[in-house]
């Protein structure tokens, strides 16, 4: 089955500064990749997704990269700001199932 | 409603009872999916529903867990004879169309059992 790896699992960033969160993952057949913020307490929530179909995608400050070759994509969140801090998840679908990496909190110091 | 609605919130279970978790979806969505989230992990898969099927049941840690979603829309994940790990916070998330789109997650309904 698809196995997703995230690093770093902690990230801390002065404010301004850019984050890079990184994923691989194993299955081929996976074709699209979304990437989840999760707040303490609360559910999961979609910031940015990529199609296999696409190299890189970009929303004001975040955009997200893929290498298919390589097997993996990129979340950078630049001019970081205190309520970015929360615990960010990359996750791969091959269409039905979706596999989750195991996160990354993220804490911008202002 | 607005939004994918979950109940109970919370739900405290004695080890050995069944429990019964309600996931309502955004309505006109087809797809809807399981997760099971243990403390300071990301979501594990446990099924996936296009409508009323049940397409993939591969998450489902053992037959004392069910799932079912008999008309399409409302969605319920059972839990027989439940165990200390089993604690977890489930979350059920619906999206619009089959295959690769948003998937909006509800609040969730943390299970804990003792």
């Amino acid at each position: 089955g698809e196995n997703v790896e995230q690093h770093p699992s902690t990230l801390s960033v002065q404010e301004g500064d850019s984050a890079v969160i990184k994923c691989t993952y194993s299955d081929s057949a996976s074709n699209y990749f979304p990437w989840y913020k999760q707040e303490l307490g609360k559910r999961p929530q979609l910031i940015i997704d990529i199609r296999s179909n696409v190299g890189e995608k970009k929303d004001q400050r975040i955009a997200v990269t893929l290498n298919k070759t390589a097997k993996h994509f990129s979340l950078h969140i630049t001019e970081t700001q205190p309520e970015d801090s929360a615990v960010y998840f990359c996750a791969a679908s091959t269409g039905q199932k979706v596999t989750f990496g195991t996160g990354t909190k993220l804490q911008v110091i202002p | 409603g607005a939004g994918v609605s979950q109940s109970p919130r919370y739900k405290v279970a004695k080890r050995g009872q069944d429990v019964a978790l309600r996931c309502d979806p955004i309505s006109g969505h087809v797809s809807l999916f399981w997760y099971q989230q243990a403390l300071g992990q990301g979501p594990e898969f446990l099924t996936y529903f296009q409508n009323e099927a049940q397409l993939d049941k591969s998450g489902l840690p053992s037959d004392r867990f069910f799932a079912e979603r008999p008309e399409g829309s409302v969605s319920t994940l059972k839990i027989q004879r439940t165990q200390q790990e089993d604690s977890a916070v489930y979350l059920c998330a619906s999206s619009l169309a089959r295959g690769n789109t948003e998937a909006f997650f509800g609040q969730g309904t943390r299970l804990t059992v003792v």
